[in-house]
Order: structure tokens, then C-alpha cells, then sequence
């Protein structure tokens, strides 16, 4: 069964440090989704894109976060510098992309937990 | 006000019992909603994925949409400890833009 991959898995890093995330979705699925999951709520959309173009990163702090998607297949998330309050799940989902309207289901990684101290 | 309520729980319940897990929503233009499972320390998966309103079994799970009410809820009859995790209500209107409830956490007990 085809799935999201992600790497790494855990990441613990120093505060004001830089750290990269790595998402591989699954094979033929136009949109990608990275998502952040604070512990104890639900996954929150950082960014989305349909193949390599950015449809919406309203809830980027692009300040320090940034996404790319080059070749319209993996993609890597960005922080720089870290910070304490990004303790958090980092989640990478990727669906078909549905262009004819109504919604399209979303597969999600196993994510990678990251801890700025 | 948010767009999604979950109670978030946790919630303790018997082998064997049934559950109900729900979720409230605000925005009239959702149509389609999905009920998501993350164990600890893994990605959510999906469980169920119903369009509009009604009914939708698949062995254990039920999933209702009352539309009229803004309303969802997800059954599980005959509980398993293997069920234990926490449960995602999402949903959206046309698009893909998804919203997600903050998670009900489950446990069943032995």
C-alpha cells in the first residue's frame, strides 16, 4: 500500500538553529499539504501546493518557515531560526488534487516530531 | 468562535461498549466530512469520508452527518482495545482546505 514518507522521524534541536523536514508523497498525488499538530489539538495548515506551485501559505510565519516543492513531487519545510514555541508535530499530507470540485481526500505520514530547547 | 468543537475528552470506556464520538461546526458550507484516527506518535489515517448528509457503516464504524444541526458523529459498536487512540473529525466545503477538530482521545479498556 502506498503511503507518505517522511524523515526524520524525531528531531531535537537547539533554539535559534536551523532544522529541515522531508516529505515524499504518495505516487500521482498532485497536492501536498505540511501541517503542524501542537499536542493536545488538531493538525493546522501551513502550507499547501498543487504540483510545484504554492496555493496557500496564508499561515506560513515566513519569517522563518519556508516550503518548497521544486520538481512538483518531494518537498522539504524549512525553519530558520527555531524556536521554543515550534515544539510541535510537523505532518505532510498528499492527495490526488481534485480539480473538479468537491473535496479530496488527504493521506497523511507519520510525521516528524520536533523539540527546540 | 472556532470553525470546528471537539470535546476533546479523554474518554474511558469498557471492551465491548459502544462509542460516540462528535463534533459540532459553525460554517453551513461544509459538505464534506471525514473521521480521522491517530495513534500516539503517528500520523492520522482515515477512517470514514461521507459527502452531505446521512448514514455510512463500514464493520464496526458508523458515521452520521446531520446537516440541519451542524452536526457529526462517529460510532464504534463492540469496542476494542486495539481502538484506543485519538479521533479527528475534519471537513470542508468545495475545495480542499480541510478543518480539523482538536481530537477526542479514546481508551478502552480490557
Amino acid at each position: 500500500e502506498a503511503e507518505v514518507a517522511q524523515s526524520p522521524r524525531y528531531k531535537i534541536t537547539e533554539k535559534s538553529q536551523a532544522v529541515a523536514f522531508w516529505c515524499d508523497p504518495i505516487s500521482g498525488h498532485a497536492t501536498l499539504y505540511w501541517y503542524r499538530q501542537i499536542l493536545g489539538q488538531g493538525p493546522e495548515l501551513l502550507v499547501q501546493f498543487q504540483d510545484e506551485s504554492v496555493v496557500d501559505d496564508s499561515q506560513l510565519p515566513k519569517d522563518r518557515f519556508s516550503a518548497e516543492r521544486l520538481k512538483g513531487v518531494d518537498s522539504t519545510l524549512k525553519i530558520q531560526p527555531a524556536e521554543l514555541g515550534d515544539s510541535a508535530m510537523y505532518l505532510c499530507a498528499s492527495s490526488y488534487g481534485s480539480r473538479l470540485g468537491g473535496t479530496d481526500t488527504q493521506y497523511f505520514g507519520p510525521g516528524t516530531r520536533l523539540t527546540v530547547l | 468562535q472556532k470553525e470546528v468543537e471537539q470535546d476533546p475528552g479523554p474518554l474511558s470506556v469498557p471492551e465491548g461498549a459502544i462509542v460516540s464520538l462528535n463534533c459540532t461546526y459553525s460554517n453551513s458550507a461544509f459538505q464534506y466530512f471525514m473521521w480521522y484516527r491517530q495513534y500516539s506518535r503517528k500520523g492520522p489515517e482515515l477512517l470514514m469520508y461521507t459527502y452531505s448528509s446521512g448514514n455510512k457503516e463500514d464493520g464496526r464504524f458508523t458515521a452520521q452527518v446531520d446537516k440541519s444541526s451542524k452536526y457529526i458523529s462517529l460510532f464504534i459498536r463492540d469496542s476494542q482495545p486495539s481502538d484506543s487512540a485519538t479521533y479527528l473529525c475534519a471537513m470542508s466545503a468545495y475545495g480542499n482546505q480541510f478543518y480539523f477538530g482538536t481530537g477526542t482521545s479514546l481508551t478502552v479498556i480490557p
